[in-house]
């Protein structure tokens, strides 16, 4: 099975700065990554597919690099609705797995 | 609107069983694969299995294998998972999701086994 490694664990910003979070894969997942970005109580949000693609409604201050094991999910200058935990998660190969997520908490 | 519509929330006891459903609308049920994605309390995301709907081809995460069951009917557009003895460890939101890269979220199903 894949491990996808999430880091940081909590990452502590202020509004308006910038964010870079990081999955590395255990094992090539090719271009086949996606992050999502869930609310309490909320059903996770597709942010990112295919490693680079934004998801329909996604503001382009967020984006996606990095294939192969090691990827990277960048929001440009927080929002006050950015603060969340995101997750990624590889669909190359069964079973899919997800990371233990990222919070991405007000400082 | 593409929306996956979930059942309600449900209680049950260590030992019974219960069926869980996810209701498509707004495209067509048979071309996207269905995931299962368990979140127990204040955890994280843990993907359980998937189907295709067209023929009912099911790929399970081995932590899951043996101990649910994923079901489509393409009559009524809904995917289904199935216990058919929970125990308490049991207790999580089940969320349902379309495609791969789960494009689409259902609300989330809670589900408490408590005695």
């Amino acid at each position: 099975e894949i491990v996808l490694t999430q880091s940081p664990g909590t990452l502590s910003l202020s509004p308006g700065e910038r964010a870079t979070l990081s999955c590395r894969a255990s094992q090539s997942v090719s271009s086949y990554l996606a992050w999502y970005q869930q609310n309490p109580g909320q059903p996770p949000r597709l942010v990112i597919y295919g490693a680079s693609s934004r998801a329909t409604g996604i503001p382009d201050r967020f984006s996606g690099s990095g294939s192969g094991t090691d990827f990277t999910l960048t929001i440009s200058r927080l929002e006050p609705e950015d603060f969340a935990v995101y997750y990624c998660q590889q669909y190359d190969i069964s079973p899919r797995t997800f990371g233990q997520g990222t919070k991405v908490e007000i400082k | 609107e593409v929306q996956l519509v979930q059942s309600g929330a449900e209680v049950m006891k260590p030992g019974e069983s219960l069926t869980i459903s996810c209701q498509a609308s707004g495209y067509s049920f048979p071309s996207y694969w269905i995931s299962w994605v368990r979140q127990m309390p204040g955890k994280g995301l843990e993907w359980m299995g998937r189907i295709d709907p067209g023929d009912s081809y099911t790929d399970y995460s081995p932590s899951f294998q043996g101990h649910v069951t994923i079901s489509a009917d393409k009559s009524i557009r809904t995917a289904f998972l199935h216990w058919s003895s929970l125990e308490a460890s049991d207790t999580a939101t089940y969320y349902c999701a379309r495609r791969e890269d789960m494009d689409v979220w259902g609300k989330g199903t809670t589900v408490t086994v408590s005695s």
